[in-house]
Formats: C-alpha cells, sequence, structure tokens
C-alpha cells in the first residue's frame, strides 16, 4: 500500500523568500503529481512527474523526482502573496486508473 | 473542453432524503472518479470507474452508490447520509492511459451538508 508523507504540513513564510517542501512515498509510485488547492475550491495540478530525475518548472514552482530516495520536492522561489495555498503531493501505485493516494498537504501562507 | 463539470456546487439534505452528484466531461476520459475530501484533509479516494465499469470500490458505506450511465457522466447517488458524510466531493477524471503524460482533472466540487 502506498503511503505519501509531506512536510512541513503548515508553512508561514515572507514574500521574496524561497522554500521547500518535501514528499516521500513509501513504495514504487509510477507517477508523482503536484496539486494546490485553494480553500474552498477543486484541486488544481500543478506538475506530473513521470520518471527519476524529472524536473518540471513554472513561474517560481520547480518540482522534482528522486524515485531512488522515493522524494518529491516542489520548491519555491522568491516567493509571492498569491502562492498562498494548500499543496498536495499524490503517488499513482497502480498504472493507469487506479487513483492517487495523496499526502497530508501543506497549508502555505506567504505574507507581504 | 478541459472542465470536469461538478452539480451542484452546493447541497443541503437531511437524513432522510435521497439526493445525487452529477459530473461531466468531454475530453474522451475512459476513467473517471469520486473523492470525498473532508476540511483541512486530503482528498479520499470512493470509487473508480474505468471504461463505464466500476474498478475500485474502497470499502465506501452502501449509502453511497456511483453510476456511470455513459463515457461522459458520472452520478452518486445518496441516501440516508449521516452528518459525518458532510464534505466536498469531488469528480475527477483521466484518460486511463498506464503511460504518457497523465494527469487526473478535478471538477469545482459538491459541498454537501448533511443536517
Amino acid at each position: 500500500e502506498l503511503k505519501v508523507e509531506q512536510n512541513p504540513l503548515f508553512l508561514s513564510m515572507q514574500e521574496g523568500k524561497n522554500y521547500t517542501i518535501y514528499c516521500n512515498y513509501s513504495t514504487t509510485s509510477d507517477r508523482l503529481y503536484w496539486y494546490r488547492q485553494d480553500p474552498g475550491k477543486s484541486l488544481e495540478s500543478l506538475f506530473v512527474l513521470l520518471s527519476n530525475g524529472a524536473v518540471k518548472q513554472e513561474g517560481r514552482l520547480m518540482a522534482s523526482l528522486d524515485t531512488k530516495a522515493r522524494l518529491s520536492t516542489l520548491h519555491i522561489t522568491a516567493a509571492v502573496h498569491d502562492l498562498s495555498a494548500t499543496y498536495f503531493c499524490a503517488g499513482d501505485s497502480g498504472g493507469g486508473a487506479d487513483g492517487l493516494t495523496f499526502g497530508k498537504g501543506t497549508h502555505l501562507i506567504i505574507q507581504p | 473542453d478541459t472542465e470536469v463539470t461538478q452539480t451542484p456546487k452546493h447541497l443541503v439534505m437531511g437524513m432522510t432524503n435521497k439526493k445525487s452528484l452529477k459530473c461531466e466531461q468531454h475530453m474522451g476520459h475512459r476513467a473517471m472518479y469520486w473523492y470525498k475530501q473532508k476540511a483541512k484533509k486530503p482528498p479520499e479516494l470512493m470509487f473508480v470507474y474505468s471504461y463505464e465499469k466500476l474498478s475500485i470500490n474502497e470499502s465506501v458505506p452502501s449509502r453511497f452508490s456511483p453510476e456511470c450511465p455513459n463515457s461522459s457522466l458520472l452520478n452518486l447517488h445518496l441516501h440516508a447520509l449521516q452528518p459525518e458524510d458532510s464534505a466536498l466531493y469531488l469528480c475527477a477524471s483521466s484518460q486511463e492511459a498506464a503511460w504518457g503524460n497523465e494527469k487526473l482533472f478535478f471538477g469545482s466540487g459538491t459541498q454537501l451538508s448533511v443536517l
């Protein structure tokens, strides 16, 4: 059974700073996903990481995957207030349409 | 069209009511999902439909009954719910390929309150 752990679960940071959210998973995962969720809203897909060493970047967010360490990271560069949200990582152990196992989420607050 | 549409957005029901949640996508996806999300918790998988057949039921109580009338529609029928079933119910879809840049597309959710 795939287990996904994120840390930190809560993060308060100032604008302009850099920070990293970590996602560890327990068994082989075919893919690793990052989602963003604003309060009361649905999940927005940020990144899908398919293979070891995969790195994807969009704007101030960059995600990477190390399958040997079973670790994915979401790095935030020069944070801005608009990035305040809850970020979830999720793994897919079944291949195909088996649904995702989500981490508990990282509640990120970026203060001006 | 890259949207997953859920209706209604909000629903309040009593414990004796029968209601249905609806989900629709026109992206040609062959896998559709129901997730339940309690406040400040991660989404939890409830059901997976693959090619209109139920492939995963994550030990969900029988008061939740899914239905997939066709490849574009997914329903969740609700009957005799309990207050602890109050949550955000999310529908999602994916192409259901075991390879490639597959990802799940989520609907905006139905916020359900059971009184």
